[in-house]
């Protein structure tokens, strides 16, 4: 059974860079999308975006000038840089698996809180 | 973007009553070629990540109990619990993956009356 963690600081300096990163256990990392979402703490989802395990990716518009996702298959990973954070940044973190042609997530890892703050 | 409305923002339903939780698509997720509805629904508890309940609209996951059912086709679509159990007391989510971006649902709060 494929299990996802997520790992990284859970606090950043404002103005910083964010980074996450999320193994996969059970499975391998190919032939499947890996997407980061987002929860502000007691709101919503956000889509990130996501990562074909060949390096394709797609960014929300709303934050593609500060994100960058990229895939390490040798370690079965993939990665999370969001750059010139602000509190509004805070949230936890959740990575999940979709696949290519019907993007709902499964499984999703059990996420990390990331705490924007000086 | 596709903006995902959900409603009632809350509900409180009795032991072994109906819940239903509706989500509206501001433009069809409706695909003419796949004839399926792009939409899927989680549900989320206190600590924990969402886990998907139904996809293409009304798939059920495996595991998932059979009080949980989606309906619904274009723009709007329903979740419905047929007889709520306590262990139901949840944020319920839909989201659409008919277009980038990917687009949720701002929640319904379910809990028992």
């Amino acid at each position: 059974q494929v299990q996802l963690q997520e790992s990284g600081p859970g606090l950043v300096k404002p103005s910083e860079t964010l980074s996450l990163t999320c193994t996969i256990s059970g499975g391998s990392i190919s032939f499947y999308y890996w997407t980061w979402i987002r929860q502000p703490p007691g709101k919503g989802l956000e889509w990130i975006g996501y990562i074909y395990y060949s390096g394709t990716t797609n960014y929300n518009p709303s934050l593609k000038s500060r994100v960058t996702i990229s895939v390490d298959t040798s370690k079965n990973q993939f990665s999370l840089k969001l750059s010139s954070v602000t509190a509004a940044d805070t949230a936890v973190y959740y990575c999940a698996r979709h696949e290519d042609y019907s993007h709902y997530f499964d499984p999703w890892g059990q996420g990390t809180l990331v705490t924007v703050s000086s | 973007d596709i903006v995902m409305t959900q409603s009632p923002d809350s509900l409180a339903v009795s032991l072994g009553e109906r819940a239903t939780i509706n989500c509206k698509s501001s433009q069809s997720v409706l695909s003419s070629s796949t004839n399926r509805n792009y939409l899927a629904w989680y549900q989320q508890k206190p600590g924990q990540p969402p886990k998907l309940l139904i996809y293409w609209a009304s798939t059920r996951e495996s595991g998932v109990p059979d009080r949980f059912s989606g309906s619904g086709s274009g723009t709007d679509f329903t979740l419905t619990i047929s007889s709520l159990q306590a262990e139901d007391v949840a944020i319920y989510y839909c989201q659409q993956y008919y277009n980038l971006p990917l687009t949720f649902g701002g929640g319904t709060k379910v809990e028992i009356k």
